[in-house]
């Protein structure tokens, strides 16, 4: 079945840096756009970066422009997402998602950031 | 950065009744908004795209109308699993932004 499983989070302290996963299976993952999209606990969700189907074109939003990289290899089906230079906000469940419509998502990977 | 603003926040209704959500742009969007729905402990399920286009599986009881800065989300009849937190997202320009949520509370 269609299915996204994001991978990598954990507890680290800031400036730190972690790489998530997310991979994708039961769909041609090339054809598809992919999103990250983070929620800290308790809040809302928060659009974080999109890759192309080709990996050429990214967006981020600017709060983490700079210091994280949206990548993917379609030869694996997976996406990554590498963040450096952590920091007390960027904790939260990130989870990953299909298509510009998020017609799919992962349960999500939690980061931690804190001293 | 496209500011939506959703209202109420929490929404107290009982199962049975129509309810109505609302989504306010901070600048036109056309039609493309979509709606997402969010239960504890689950990732979010895209249920309205491009303003009023349900998705794949979605109940007719949901539907979205709109255009502009102004939108809505309405659920008629509402189930047991209706209860949940729904955000409307904007897909019109970059950063792809969300509103704060509504509570659809029992």
């Amino acid at each position: 079945q269609v299915q996204l499983v994001e991978s990598g989070g954990g507890v680290v302290k800031p400036g730190r840096s972690l790489r998530l996963s997310c991979e994708a299976s039961g769909f041609d993952f090339s054809a598809y756009a992919m999103h990250w999209v983070r929620q800290a606990p308790g809040k809302g969700l928060e659009w974080v970066a999109i890759i192309s189907i080709d990996g050429r074109n990214n967006f981020y939003r600017d709060s983490v422009k700079g210091r994280f990289t949206i990548s993917r290899d379609n030869s694996k089906n997976t996406m990554y997402l590498q963040m450096n230079s952590l920091r007390v906000e960027d904790s939260g469940l990130y989870y990953c998602a299909r298509d510009e419509l998020g017609d799919v998502w992962g349960q999500g990977t939690l980061v931690t950031v804190s001293s | 950065e496209i500011v939506l603003t959703q209202s109420p926040a929490t929404l107290p209704a009982s199962p049975g009744e129509r309810v109505t959500l609302s989504c306010r742009a901070s600048q036109s969007l056309s039609s493309t908004l979509a709606w997402y729905q969010q239960r504890p402990g689950q990732p979010p399920r895209l249920l309205i795209y491009y303003t009023s286009t349900r998705a794949t599986g979605v109940p007719a009881r949901f539907s979205g109308s709109g255009s502009g800065t102004d939108f809505t989300l309405t659920i008629n009849s509402l189930q047991s699993e209706d209860f949940a937190v729904y955000y409307c997202q904007q897909y019109h320009s970059w950063p792809r932004t969300f509103g704060q949520g509504t509570r659809v509370d029992i």
